[in-house]
């Protein structure tokens, strides 16, 4: 158990609506990364957040946003969702180990687009 | 544009031989580098790391090397066990802490 908790572990909905994944990053982190993983490809950085300020920005749709909450929670939002956003979602969060950082990925959430 | 490179996406070992797992890079930038291991279903889960300033870490079975001027580093695990059958990612990042996956290499290790 990697201490990074996800919900929900899994989602079906149909095209144009919009989700929330939510991430709680092990306690005492204060980055959350969101990743998705489509069918036979590696993980796609999405966004980082430190400390509730966005820190970083990768392949991220301007369909899908995200934000972390005081108390360092994390959600990631999809909307006007489309067949090819059916992907496994993951969060994870880090800190630092003698000057480098590590991360801990939550068990990701299944999300199905029908 | 894929910054960090594993060509190979599947391997299939012995049980009991060694597997070699590599990955390329192409940010001379990168100063931290780290396997991941997932199972089916599960999150990746950390294996094995090493930074810049070293050419190898060792870690039980498992034994990351770095060649800097080939950009290049490989991932031992001897000897190898049917449990260690899962997808590796191997990952970088540099300043800014933001890191860049491989897309994984699955590895079967038979029985």
């Amino acid at each position: 158990d990697s201490g990074v908790t996800q919900t929900p572990k899994h989602l079906i909905t149909a095209t144009g609506q919009r989700v929330t994944l939510r991430c709680s990053p092990r306690s005492g982190d204060l980055s959350v990364y969101w990743y998705q993983q489509s069918l036979d490809q590696g993980l796609q950085f999405l966004i980082q957040y430190y400390n509730g300020e966005e820190r970083a920005k990768g392949n991220i749709l301007e369909r899908f946003s995200a934000q972390q909450f005081p108390d360092l929670h994390s959600e990631l939002n999809l909307s006007s969702l489309e067949l090819g956003d059916s992907a496994l979602y993951f969060c994870a969060s880090s800190r630092s180990r003698d000057g480098f950082y590590e991360q801990y990925f939550g068990p990701g959430t299944r999300l199905t687009v029908t | 544009d894929q910054q960090v490179k594993q060509n190979s996406p599947s391997l299939s070992v012995q049980e009991g031989r060694i597997s070699i797992l590599n990955c390329d890079y192409t940010n001379s930038m990168f100063d931290y580098f780290l396997w991941y291991k997932k199972y089916p279903a599960e999150g990746p889960t950390f294996l094995i790391s090493i930074s810049s300033i070293k050419d190898k870490n060792e870690d039980g079975r498992f034994t990351v090397f770095l060649n800097k001027s080939a950009k290049h580093l490989s991932l031992h695990i001897v000897p190898s066990q049917p449990g260690d059958s899962a997808v590796y990612f191997c990952a970088a990042s540099g300043t800014g802490n933001q890191f860049y996956f491989g897309t994984g290499t699955s590895l079967t290790v038979i029985p």
